[in-house]
């Protein structure tokens, strides 16, 4: 049972548009979700989060949206830069009942970025 | 601050054979987590540790295990190893005092053969 979902393995955009990745969850008791940015045999690295009490968080480039009642959640990169190319990951957890350091990863879509 | 360590960062064993991989966190932080990541099952939580107790759990056989120090250095056992262990072990470190977002280290790759 896949309680996060990244229903697109791949995605490519040209240089200077935006780049949007998407994440649907099934766990109603996830309130705290993150994103990562990782390459083959490194460790991810952190870019964004956001709490469930929110539906926007920015930082930058990064945007992440939270549709809580739809259980989605995305992030929007803007614009995007060809060092963007990358495996994504959306992360969740529940951090309530102290399962705040179990994360639940998503499968990863690839982004491309093309000059 | 220094990142989060991880070592060995490669590693070839075999069957049967047992492992100890050892991962100290970001200064200060007191949570350590641990994941596996294959191409087929994708990043898989393992355990985290919090004060040297072990918090939370994931589905994992008993042959996996961990420990966690007073200074928050953490270690991962895996006994009598299958072909299937082969992976990339990740450790992640948070403060874990809600703040949980997770900052990880750059792996061990572990080859079975």
């Amino acid at each position: 049972d896949q309680q996060v979902k990244q229903n697109s393995p791949s995605l490519s955009v040209q240089e200077g548009r935006i780049s949007i990745l998407n994440c649907d969850y099934t766990n109603s008791m996830f309130d705290y979700f993150l994103w990562y940015k990782k390459y083959p045999a490194e460790g991810p690295t952190f870019l964004i989060s956001i709490s469930s009490i929110k539906d926007k968080n920015e930082d930058g480039r990064f945007t992440v949206f939270l549709n809580k009642s739809a259980k989605h959640l995305s992030l929007h990169i803007v614009p995007s830069q060809p060092g963007d190319s990358a495996v994504y990951f959306c992360a969740a957890s529940a951090r309530s009942g102290n399962q705040g350091g179990k994360l639940i990863f998503g499968q990863g879509t690839e982004l491309s970025v093309k000059p | 601050k220094a990142g989060v360590t991880q070592t060995p960062r490669y590693l070839i064993k075999t069957r049967g054979q047992q492992v100890t991989l050892s991962c100290s966190p970001i200064s200060g932080h007191r949570s350590v987590s641990w994941y596996q990541q294959t191409p087929g099952q994708g990043l898989q939580f393992l355990f985290e540790y919090f004060s040297e107790t072990q918090r939370n759990k994931g589905n994992f056989p008993g042959r996996f295990s961990g420990r966690q120090f007073s200074n928050s250095r953490s270690e991962m056992n895996v006994s009598t190893l299958e072909l299937g262990d082969s992976a990339l072990y990740l450790c992640a470190s948070s403060p874990g005092r809600g703040e949980e977002t997770q900052y990880f280290g750059p792996g061990t790759r572990l080859l079975v053969l």
